[in-house]
């Protein structure tokens, strides 16, 4: 198994650019997370699925921060407009019974 | 939402020693409690979890202790090697969505170093 698959690995944009992550889960987990991590805040929640389903998004920090799975095998993040604080390594993980394997991560840098 | 208090932030343990990090938790409904470890600019890996059935699990050198009524829960690391320097975070499920997984929310962290 593959595992988590996150891309791309790294990202640089200027401000204001729009920037979409892609996450493919792992074959047959349910539930889907995304994570950012900073130094200053740690692992945070942003948002996660079961079954392709929004459960909570409490943790998307603003309106400019948004979320897709359009189906079991493939989910985005998008950030528009992005800024220099939404620099971050962002995480997506799969679960099917409570134990979450993370991807790689994205780390994130807007200039 | 959950609050998930971890320490210490940071521990140093000589090589073979023992270390031990805790972790407390507000909401007295969590039945889940995971321990990942993180290295270097990698990815969080999951090394042990509990459920709240029981009150510990052990699975070679690592350890994980739950006490519901207090509501913290402690990882437990004998015999420590260099490859145990990481970071260790615990976690507890940030609700209960009654299907399927629940988002985590994570403590800061605790970064252990083992000195030779």
């Amino acid at each position: 198994d593959a595992g988590v698959i996150q891309s791309p690995r790294h990202e640089v944009t200027e401000m204001g650019q729009e920037v979409t992550l892609r996450c493919k889960p792992i074959s047959g987990h349910n539930s889907l997370f995304w994570y950012r991590q900073t130094m200053m805040r740690g692992l945070e929640l942003l948002i996660y699925f079961n079954n392709n389903v929004p459960i909570d998004d409490s943790g998307m920090p603003e309106d400019r921060f948004s979320a897709k799975m359009p189906n079991a095998s493939f989910s985005t993040l998008k950030i528009q407009p992005s800024e220099p604080r939404d620099s971050a390594v962002y995480f997506c993980a799969s679960s099917l019974n409570r134990d979450s394997d993370f991807g790689s991560g994205t780390r994130l840098t807007v200039v | 939402g959950e609050n998930v208090e971890q320490h210490p932030s940071t521990l140093s343990v000589q090589e073979g020693d023992s270390a031990v990090i805790k972790c407390t938790y507000s909401d007295s409904a969590s039945n889940y409690f995971p321990w990942y470890k993180q290295e270097l600019g990698k990815r969080p890996q999951l090394i042990i979890d509990i459920r709240s059935n029981v009150g510990e699990k052990k699975d070679q050198r690592i350890a994980v202790t739950l006490n519901k009524t207090a509501k913290h829960f402690s990882l437990h690391i004998t015999e420590t090697q260099p490859e145990d320097s990481a970071v260790y975070f615990c976690a507890v499920p940030s609700m209960y969505s009654g299907g399927g997984a629940d988002g985590l929310t994570f403590g800061k962290g605790t970064h252990l170093i083992i000195q030779p």
